[in-house]
């Protein structure tokens, strides 16, 4: 059975830190990686994919993935108050089909 | 980005009655669409993926009676939630699938938030 973890959290970090989101996944044919945000009471919304080993920038974000440790990450630099919300780690195995990780709550602190 | 709407997003109904939720991708053309549900503090679990002019496939423990699903265009997919009871109340997020960009991500709608008395 395919999974995808990660720590529930809630990561609590001042503004201004670096946000730190990790999530590993058990099926080594994974293909494709995707990091969403969901504020409370709202659907997802994607903000970063990944494919290939290495990091990739978006602005403040960057995602890294390590196919080798089945590992992922989210760095999230200069945090703001407004990044508060769950982050939800989602893997493609093959299929069109998304496995979900159950979020990592971040809360920024003014 | 992609964008799918969503219909309604909110609906309160009376236990026995059936409600459709309508999900549309507007400005691509959706092969796959997928129905997800999440209950409050809870994560996203998924409860059918629909395809265009087939049949959906659902997941393990989900009723395929009771949640009818058509996907009977592109850009429409259809959840109806049949002879609803209080313990189908629940956030009821769509998503679609734009294969234009030869990438695998999801685009998801706003939501609905059911509630069933």
């Amino acid at each position: 059975q395919k999974e995808v973890e990660q720590n529930s959290g809630p990561l609590s970090v001042p503004e201004g830190a670096i946000a730190s989101l990790n999530c590993t996944y058990s099926d080594r044919g994974s293909q494709s990686f995707f990091w969403y945000r969901q504020y409370s009471g709202k659907s997802p919304e994607l903000i970063m994919f990944i494919y290939s080993n290495g990091d990739k920038e978006d602005g403040r974000f960057t995602a890294q993935l390590n196919k080798a440790s089945q590992y992922v990450s989210l760095l999230i630099r200069d945090s703001q108050p407004s990044d508060s919300a769950t982050y939800l780690c989602a893997v493609n195995s093959g299929y069109s089909t998304l496995t979900f990780g159950k979020g990592t709550m971040l809360l920024v602190s003014p | 980005g992609a964008v799918v709407s969503q219909h309604p997003s909110r609906v309160i109904c009376k236990s026995g009655t059936s409600v459709k939720i309508e999900c549309r991708s507007l400005d691509f053309q959706a092969t796959t669409m997928f129905w997800y549900r999440q209950f409050p503090k809870k994560s996203l679990m998924l409860m059918a993926t629909s395809n265009e002019g087939s049949k959906a496939t659902y997941e393990q423990g989900v009723e395929k009676d009771k949640f009818l699903i058509n996907h009977a265009s592109l850009t429409l997919s259809t959840l109806t939630v049949t002879s609803a009871h209080p313990e189908d109340s629940s956030f009821y997020i769509c998503s679609a699938r734009d294969p234009s960009g030869g990438r695998d991500e999801q685009f998801f709608g706003p939501g609905t938030r059911l509630t069933v008395l």
